[in-house]
């Protein structure tokens, strides 16, 4: 099975900041990754699909590339209402494997 | 408004048996594969099952092949997970999602706990 690694697991970040979120996956997966964020106590919420495409409703910033193995989430300017685990999740054939999840927490 | 409602979790014994419900609102929900999700106490998402639109097509992690078997009433718009032969490590929060194809997971239930404790 095909799977995902995020990094770094955790981070701690300034209001403000620039923050980049990075996924691989073990094998292509062409443009068929989602990224999803939990708030604390929260419900899962689609974010980001087809590597680079904003959920309708998704403040612009946050932004996704990438293709095959190498992907990443990039929120431009860390708000507090950021503050959540995100995951990333691979879905062009199951498994529907998800990443680690990685932490963002403001400094 | 779509709208996804899990019912059916609770206290179990290991070994013992479990179903989840999982109630669609506002979608054609026949058109939509659907999946179930789950959480384990302070740890990330595990994809768990997953079943086409017609209910011919189920998939499953290797973690809960053989127990647990996933199925659909769309005569009901509603989505079914049995869980047999629980196990310790199945304690989570379950929830069901919505898949849109080439989109993912774009609507979410808010989850139903199942705990596995003697």
């Amino acid at each position: 099975d095909i799977q995902m690694t995020q990094s770094p697991s955790s981070l701690s970040a300034s209001v403000g900041d620039r923050v980049t979120i990075t996924c691989r996956a073990s094998e292509a997966i062409s443009n068929s990754l989602a990224w999803y964020q939990q708030q604390p106590g929260k419900v899962p919420k689609l974010l980001i699909y087809a590597a680079s495409t904003l959920q309708s409703g998704v403040p612009s910033r946050f932004s996704g590339s990438g293709s095959r193995t190498h992907f990443t989430l990039t929120i431009s300017s860390l708000q507090s209402e950021d503050v959540a685990t995100y995951y990333c999740q691979k879905y062009n054939s199951v498994p529907w494997t998800f990443g680690q999840g990685t932490k963002v927490e403001i400094k | 408004e779509v709208q996804l409602l899990e019912s059916g979790g609770g206290l179990v014994q290991p070994g013992g048996s479990l179903r989840l419900s999982c109630a669609a609102s506002g979608i054609t929900f026949s058109i939509f594969a659907m999946t179930w999700v789950r959480q384990a106490p302070g740890k990330g998402l595990e994809w768990v099952s997953a079943v086409s639109g017609g209910g011919d097509g189920t998939y499953y992690a290797d973690s809960v092949q053989g127990r647990f078997t996933i199925s659909r009433d769309n005569s009901k718009n509603t989505l079914y997970l049995q869980m047999n032969s629980l196990r310790a490590e199945d304690t989570a929060v379950y929830y069901c999602a919505k898949v849109t194809r080439g989109i993912g997971l774009d609507v979410w239930g808010q989850g139903t706990t199942v705990t596995v404790s003697s």
